[in-house]
């Protein structure tokens, strides 16, 4: 199995652009989420999702959208980039029995 | 919505000495877990506490969920340069299991 895959691992973008990032996991996972992650905030919700077809807000969704058309796939789209925006971006998916998160290796994003 | 503190923010230890980190919650907890994150890595499980009162063991590594199901702590014995990088706690309040996650505690080793 190869756990969670996000991709682009890392990626520059200029102010106003757009871009999405790429979360799947192999693992039948129903939930799915993304979390950003900046220095001495630990880890913030973005946005989450409990199944295909299901998605929902989390404590800074702002300038994010995502959707859920499979249970592999995950994905997470910036539509105008901002340099607030400029973060470590983690993909994760619950393994409900152990209550485990199973994070992807991370995308750093950088907007200038 | 629910708050995680978690202290310190950076521990600067001599290799074999002892380390803890502390989480506390404004509200009562169902659960809370620990993950480690290695310098430029990801952040990994290492447990999750779900009783009051709960004590774990992993080998150096003891994990203590408090009596009111509010705080816990992660106490290492006698550190070493394995054990780098950043802890974070990881909590889900009853009526709300989204896991809120405390601003972590930055371990360093001295040789």
């Amino acid at each position: 199995n190869a756990g969670v895959t996000q991709t682009p691992k890392f990626q520059v973008l200029k102010t106003g652009q757009s871009m999405t990032l790429q979360c799947a996991q192999d693992m039948n996972h129903e939930y799915m989420s993304w979390y950003r992650q900046d220095p001495g905030m630990g880890l913030r919700l973005i946005h989450y999702s409990v199944g295909a077809g299901i998605t929902d807000q989390g404590e800074v969704p702002n300038g994010y959208n995502v959707s859920r058309s499979t249970t592999e796939d995950f994905p997470l789209r910036l539509l105008s980039a901002a340099p607030s925006q400029t973060s470590v971006y983690f993909c994760a998916s619950l393994e409900t029995n152990t209550g485990e998160l199973f994070f992807g290796e991370g995308s750093r994003l950088t907007v200038l | 919505g629910q708050q995680v503190m978690q202290i310190p923010q950076y521990q600067h230890v001599q290799e074999g000495e002892d380390f803890t980190t502390y989480c506390n919650s404004s509200t009562t907890l169902s659960n809370i877990q620990w993950y480690k994150q290695r310098p430029g890595g990801h952040p990994v499980f290492l447990i999750q506490l779900v009783k009051s009162g709960e004590v774990k063991k992993q080998k150096r590594l003891t994990f203590q969920f408090g009596e009111a199901k509010k705080n816990s702590s992660l106490h290492i014995t006698a550190t070493q340069t394995t054990d780098v990088g950043t802890y974070f706690c990881a909590a889900a309040s009853f009526g709300n299991e989204k896991l809120t996650f405390g601003t972590g505690t930055r371990l360093t080793i001295i040789p």
